[in-house]
């Protein structure tokens, strides 16, 4: 069946530093691939997605290319703020019933 | 547009007792989905309604029950409570219509205590 493997956290940054999480993916067929993001207290809200091979998707200075190679889709930010501390979580739909990795934590220190 | 609500936001209950957690959407979704969340365990399936009139079971669905009430509403029933189930449940849905990238829209969610 389909998986999705994420790195485990929790990832500590300073402000301005360089992100990446990294998300691997198994399924079959051709899947649309998305990161959400959870704030303390709040649901999941979507980050950004990619629906086919190359496509990069990108908001809010976060980005992600989908990698059919590799099946990958890491997540990159160039300059992380205090803001951006969350839960992230990538994700796969390719059937009906969508699959979610277990989380990375971000914590961004001043 | 509020999207997806659900209710109540908070609870506690006894060990045996029942209730029943709502959620309704307002983007004329087909796919509604019912998910818990637990520390280290990430999101998962409880059950899932592809379409109106249909339901069917997830990763975790003993110990509960679902009801598509129509397109807008999909409510999910704890029938007798236990600890276990103490957990944050997500209600979420999302479009099928052609074209669409299946994105999820959840809810603020629901934080359930049994006691």
């Amino acid at each position: 069946g389909d998986s999705v493997t994420q790195m485990e956290g929790p990832v500590t940054l300073s402000e301005e530093a360089f992100l990446t999480i990294n998300c691997t993916y198994t399924a079959t067929g051709y899947p649309s691939l998305f990161w959400y993001v959870q704030y303390p207290g709040e649901g999941l809200q979507l980050l950004l997605k990619a629906t086919k091979a190359d496509d990069k998707g990108s908001n809010k200075g976060f980005e992600a290319t989908y990698r059919k190679e590799t099946t990958s889709f890491h997540l990159e930010k160039g300059s992380v703020q205090v803001s951006d501390s969350a839960v992230y979580f990538c994700a796969l739909r390719g059937s009906y019933i969508p699959t979610f990795g277990r989380g990375t934590s971000l914590i961004v220190h001043p | 547009n509020a999207g997806v609500t659900q209710t109540p936001k908070f609870q506690v209950l006894k060990t045996g007792q029942s209730m029943t957690l709502q959620c309704a959407q307002d983007m004329n979704h087909n796919s509604m989905y019912w998910y818990r969340q637990d520390p280290g365990m990430g999101l998962r399936l409880i059950y899932y309604s592809a379409s109106e009139g249909t339901t069917d079971k997830g990763e975790v669905p003993n110990g509960y029950n679902v009801s598509r009430l129509n397109k807008r509403e999909f409510s999910l029933r704890l029938e007798s409570a236990a600890p276990s189930q103490t957990s944050v449940y997500f209600c979420a849905s999302s479009g099928t219509s052609g074209g669409s990238s299946y994105e999820q829209y959840f809810g603020p969610g629901t934080r359930l205590t049994v006691t």
